[in-house]
């Protein structure tokens, strides 16, 4: 079993929708939750951060944490053009490290 | 403000020829560093973390190696370059991992 899953895709969303990509690990006892986002060609960016149960929201983007279901999600509302990438799940739970999932690609259509 | 450079951008370089790629970070001190692979289409695979000045932790046996001769660079390093070898190379630091990596901006290096 895959320490933290992704969903490959492409997910494919038409533009203003809301985009939901979700992700599941599998260390209960994981203290941190981020995405990244990557364009092609690009480095990873941090664009969420979530701690605790329930959902934080920055702007167009929600985090979405169930730690008793080990679920972790990304919802974008109204998306763009712009929003086209791959989002990485990553869960930090011990060690020094942080778990990456493989990433889902996202592509809005115009 | 933290920021981490990582270079060169692009290499091309021969099978059976070294590799040195070098990271720093500004800004921090005794921060977390790690060395990711990310081949065409894949997702991130760790090759080397260190919490400390000549502390390195492999993930992956290889032909790569990683040291930290300075408490902010870090450096990537292979004595013969196979065709494998070939990928983007992400350098990453952390001053707590409860707030996440910041990446820096990647080498990617082709093997010919």
């Amino acid at each position: 079993q895959k320490e933290v899953e992704q969903n490959s895709g492409p997910l494919s969303v038409p533009e203003g929708a809301i985009a939901s990509l979700n992700c599941t690990y599998s260390d209960r006892g994981s203290q941190s939750f981020f995405w990244y986002r990557q364009y092609s060609g690009k480095s990873p960016e941090l664009i969420m951060s979530i701690y605790s149960n329930g959902d934080k929201e920055d702007g167009r983007f929600t985090a979405q944490l169930n730690k008793a279901s080990q679920y972790v999600s990304l919802l974008i509302r109204d998306s763009q053009p712009s929003d086209s990438a791959t989002y990485l799940c990553a869960v930090y739970s011990s060690a020094s490290k942080i778990i990456f999932g493989s990433g889902t690609r996202l592509s809005i259509r115009p | 403000s933290q920021t981490i450079h990582q270079w060169p951008a692009t290499l091309v370089q021969p099978v059976g020829s070294p590799l040195s790629l070098e990271c720093t970070v500004e800004g921090t001190s005794n921060p977390n560093l790690y060395w990711y692979r990310q081949a065409a289409g894949r997702g991130l695979q760790l090759l080397f973390y260190s919490v400390g000045i000549g502390q390195i932790s492999s993930e992956v046996p290889q032909n790569l190696s990683a040291s930290r001769p300075q408490d902010r660079q870090f450096i990537l390093s292979s004595k013969k370059l196979l065709l494998s070898d070939s990928g983007f190379y992400l350098c990453a630091w952390a001053s707590s991992l409860g707030y996440g990596y910041t990446f820096g901006s990647g080498t990617r290096l082709t093997v010919v």
